[in-house]
């Protein structure tokens, strides 16, 4: 079964300073990963996937499939960057159901 | 486009009580996917209807059912409520295998 692993529940950096969260997840079959964002009183939305290799508001994530993992990284991390996020692996042997990790949260002081 | 919409927002129901929780797609979507949030972790997917059909079941017994409408809307269904099934609901939509847009939620608390 899939699972997805992220054992950081809460990251405190100043703003300036890198952030990296981290992302395990165990599937049997090839993954599709992505990163999800939670903004204080918004709903959840894509930061990133794995297949597009892009970088949106310079978070970056590389699928390491050695290690399965895939942390999300930024260089200099700004306040507006304090938010929840979670990992996600999706399954498409049946539709594109998503299965989450438990979410970490990130708070960028001044 | 208002994107995914789920109503009502909030909802207070009793042990043992049924409810039915609304969502109705970004336009133009016509794939609907249901998660459970508990307090605390990630979204857990509960099922996924497309074309009117459940495609796809997590794990979750069969207190929990769902519909699809020709007009893609859905609803979930929790019937015989546990103090366990309180928690955030979401909806998400998406063509299928295409990026997934979530709604708002709906806060269930059982008492």
């Amino acid at each position: 079964a899939q699972r997805v692993t992220q054992p950081e529940k809460l990251l405190s950096v100043f703003k300036g300073a890198p952030v990296e969260l981290k992302c395990n997840y165990s599937y049997s079959g090839s993954p599709e990963l992505f990163w999800y964002v939670q903004y204080s009183r918004q709903r959840l939305q894509l930061l990133l996937r794995h297949i597009s290799r892009e970088s949106i508001k310079g978070f970056t994530a590389d699928l390491n499939k050695g290690e399965t993992s895939f942390h999300l990284k930024k260089p200099f991390a700004q306040e507006e960057d304090s938010a929840m996020y979670y990992c996600a692996l999706e399954f498409k042997a049946a539709g594109n159901k998503l299965t989450f990790g438990g979410g970490t949260r990130v708070l960028v002081k001044p | 486009d208002a994107g995914v919409t789920q109503s009502p927002t909030h909802l207070i129901k009793t042990r043992g009580q049924q409810v039915t929780l609304r969502c109705s797609p970004k336009s133009g979507h016509d794939t609907v996917s249901w998660y459970q949030q508990a307090l605390g972790q990630g979204p857990q997917f509960i099922f996924q209807y497309y074309e009117e059909e459940e495609r796809q079941r997590g794990n979750f017994p069969d207190r929990f059912s769902g519909h699809q409408f020709p007009n893609y809307s859905s609803e979930l269904n929790v019937n015989a409520l546990l103090l366990g099934d309180s928690a955030l609901y979401l909806c998400a939509s998406s063509l299928p295998f295409y990026e997934q847009y979530f709604g708002p939620g709906t806060r269930l608390t059982v008492t």
